[in-house]
């Protein structure tokens, strides 16, 4: 399988605990996007990268929140002091850019409940 | 970016063609449209894009109207592995996120 892939699927933490995931993109694409989605919403943008740097930012990622993707490969999130609120599925995306049309390819996502 | 408009859920039968509208009025001439969907508890699955002319590939086709104000896409024989939340996005050229709205659900009965 040569799509974009997430580990852990299902992460289950108490609250407090800091939490990573990881997200490996399709190997040729130099982008790459973390989203969230809380239930019953479509996919919030949190960040992307190009290559290894980080271009944007959305206000959703507080402080408690760091990603990061050396070498322009794979990308890991972080969660500090995890909230009841951060319960939410996380997405990651990668795209090769491609003018005009950039378009992203999800992967399964990491599913996040804090106790 | 647009924003979309769509029906909150639709129904379709089996074999039948599925057709999902979106409304973008205030679509700008450099905003792509896309559709994305999202079976329950797996990412998004990208579908298809356009932007001014109607589009056809193996999962679906786009119509985008002449004013590009409204689009459909078209599912042209639903099967029950179709029935998941449909989401019409528009994004503009060299802007890299997408703004996803709460989408169509379908539901593909037998």
């Amino acid at each position: 399988d040569t799509g974009v892939s997430q580990d852990p699927r299902h992460k289950i933490t108490k609250r407090g605990q800091n939490v990573t995931f990881r997200c490996d993109p399709i190997s040729e694409h130099n982008r790459l996007y973390w989203y969230r989605q809380t239930l019953g919403q479509g996919p919030e943008f949190l960040t992307y990268f190009q290559n290894e740097a980080q271009l944007e930012k959305s206000r959703l990622l507080s402080d408690r929140f760091s990603a990061e993707r050396p070498k322009g490969s794979f990308s890991t999130l972080e969660i500090q002091r995890t909230e009841q609120g951060d319960s939410a599925m996380y997405l990651c995306a990668s795209s090769y850019r491609d003018y005009p049309t950039d378009t992203q390819y999800f992967g399964p996502g990491t599913r996040l409940t804090v106790l | 970016d647009a924003k979309t408009t769509q029906p909150p859920s639709m129904d379709c039968a089996e074999g039948r063609a599925a057709n999902l509208p979106c409304n973008h009025s205030t679509i700008s001439g450099n905003e792509y449209v896309y559709w994305y969907r999202q079976i329950h508890s797996q990412g998004p699955q990208y579908i298809i894009h356009g932007l001014k002319n109607n589009e056809t590939n193996e999962m679906a086709s786009l119509i985008i109207t002449e004013d590009r104000k409204s689009s459909t896409l078209i599912l042209p024989h639903a099967t029950l592995r179709d029935t998941a939340v449909y989401y019409c996005i528009v994004r503009v050229v060299g802007f890299n996120k997408f703004y996803f709205g709460s989408g169509t659900k379908l539901n593909v009965k037998p």
